[in-house]
Order: C-alpha cells, then sequence, then structure tokens
C-alpha cells in the first residue's frame, strides 16, 4: 500500500490565497519530500525536510514535519495560477527492508488556483 | 545543466508486444529509479539502479525489467505487452539515494490497444 497519504484530495483558491496540504505516512522516515507534477508531465522536486528537521522554507513553501504524528504540511502563500498542478508527498520509509532508491508516493492532492 | 531526458515520450504499442524505454540522467547522477504511474495505482515502484546494479525492486511481475549502463544511461523493457500497461512511466535520478531528492524526466506514455 500507499506509504503517504495527502489530504484533501482536491483544492481549489484563488489567486493570492494561501493553500495548506497534508500528508500523513505510516513508518519511520530519513526523510520527507514534496513534489510537484503539472498535467501528465514529470514530478519535479520542491522541498525536502530530513526527519531531524520541524520547518523548512523555499520561497513561497513552508513545509512543517511532526515526526510524532507522522505527518507534514505544505502551505504555498499567495498562490497563483501557475501553481495549478498535483502536489505529492514522498517519503524513504525507513522501516522497510530494502529503501534504496526508492520513494513511497501518496495519491496526491490537486490544487487549483483561479485567476 | 540538462536535466533526465526520457526517450520516447509517447509511444502506442499493441497488447504482447515489447517495448524498451529509455532514460538519460543527470550527468554525474548514478542512481536511475523508473516509476510507473497510473489514475488507479498512483506512482508505483518499479526499480532503482546504482552504478549498473540493481539494488531494489518493486512489487511487478517479470515482464517488467531493466539495465543501466556504465554511463548511467538506463532502459526498461517491458514483454508481453497487456492493457493495464498503459501507463505514464517515470524515471528520476539522484546524486545518492534519498539524500537530496530526486529529478524526474517527463515520463514516457505508453498506450497498450
Amino acid at each position: 500500500s500507499q506509504q503517504g497519504e495527502e489530504d484533501p484530495q482536491a483544492l481549489s483558491i484563488q489567486e493570492g490565497e494561501n493553500a495548506t496540504m497534508n500528508c500523513s505516512y505510516k513508518t519511520s522516515i530519513n526523510n520527507l519530500q514534496w513534489y510537484r507534477q503539472n498535467s501528465g508531465r514529470g514530478l519535479v522536486h520542491l522541498i525536502l525536510i530530513r526527519s531531524n528537521e520541524r520547518e523548512k522554507h523555499s520561497g513561497r513553501l513552508r513545509v512543517t514535519l511532526d515526526t510524532s504524528k507522522k505527518s507534514s504540511s505544505l502551505l504555498i502563500t499567495a498562490s497563483r495560477a501557475a501553481d495549478t498542478a498535483s502536489y505529492f508527498c514522498a517519503t524513504d520509509g525507513k522501516d522497510r527492508g530494502s529503501t534504496l532508491g526508492r520513494l513511497y508516493f501518496g495519491r496526491g492532492t490537486q490544487l487549483t488556483v483561479w485567476p | 545543466k540538462a536535466g533526465v531526458t526520457q526517450t520516447p515520450r509517447y509511444l502506442i504499442k499493441t497488447r504482447g508486444q515489447q517495448v524498451t524505454l529509455s532514460c538519460s540522467p543527470i550527468s554525474g547522477h548514478r542512481s536511475v529509479s523508473w516509476y510507473q504511474q497510473t489514475p488507479g495505482q498512483g506512482l508505483q515502484f518499479l526499480f532503482e539502479y546504482f552504478s549498473e546494479t540493481q539494488r531494489n525492486k518493486g512489487n511487478f511481475p517479470g515482464r517488467f525489467s531493466g539495465r543501466q549502463f556504465s554511463n548511467s544511461r538506463s532502459e526498461m523493457n517491458v514483454s508481453t505487452l497487456e492493457l493495464g500497461d498503459s501507463a505514464l512511466y517515470l524515471c528520476a535520478s539522484s546524486l545518492a539515494w534519498s539524500v537530496y531528492g530526486y529529478t524526474f524526466g517527463s515520463g514516457t506514455r505508453l498506450t497498450v490497444v
């Protein structure tokens, strides 16, 4: 089964508003990553947060990680129409048998930002 | 620098045929992973190669295979294609597993008819 689960499945907002997406995962991790995917295209790496970090910023992105609750959130501030995409969290599944080179993805949140 | 290049971008095959997809990683990246993405199953891990060795494999049938060459370029092969193999196939490269994040290619859209 998938390691991560994003919430909500879909999010629709107006330009300028903030968008918050949540991710829950099941096992211990070394790090958690967020990716963006525009329709039918490849994934773009947004940010990586290590298990010993609680918060990380990159431009308009803010990621938090709570390892005690096995959850993470991605905040996009002042959203733009160009932010319209699917957003995925991915973990490396520290406890799993062999984690080399493998990411476990959630089903993603489809974000739509209306002009 | 050049990104991860996947060829071809689109492919239409008939059931029972075989297909080979190619992935050229970012220069210097030695880890290459492959994923299958479908609306029903989401992103599923196929396998990962590092320095020409397969280090990890997902739960796919033996019809799915791959390899990596000395220049880190990778190929994946699917034999005896089934309709359910229709998907977006993504490859990703990294300097070292998981530590720096992965750079994905644009994918190969495979349609089996």
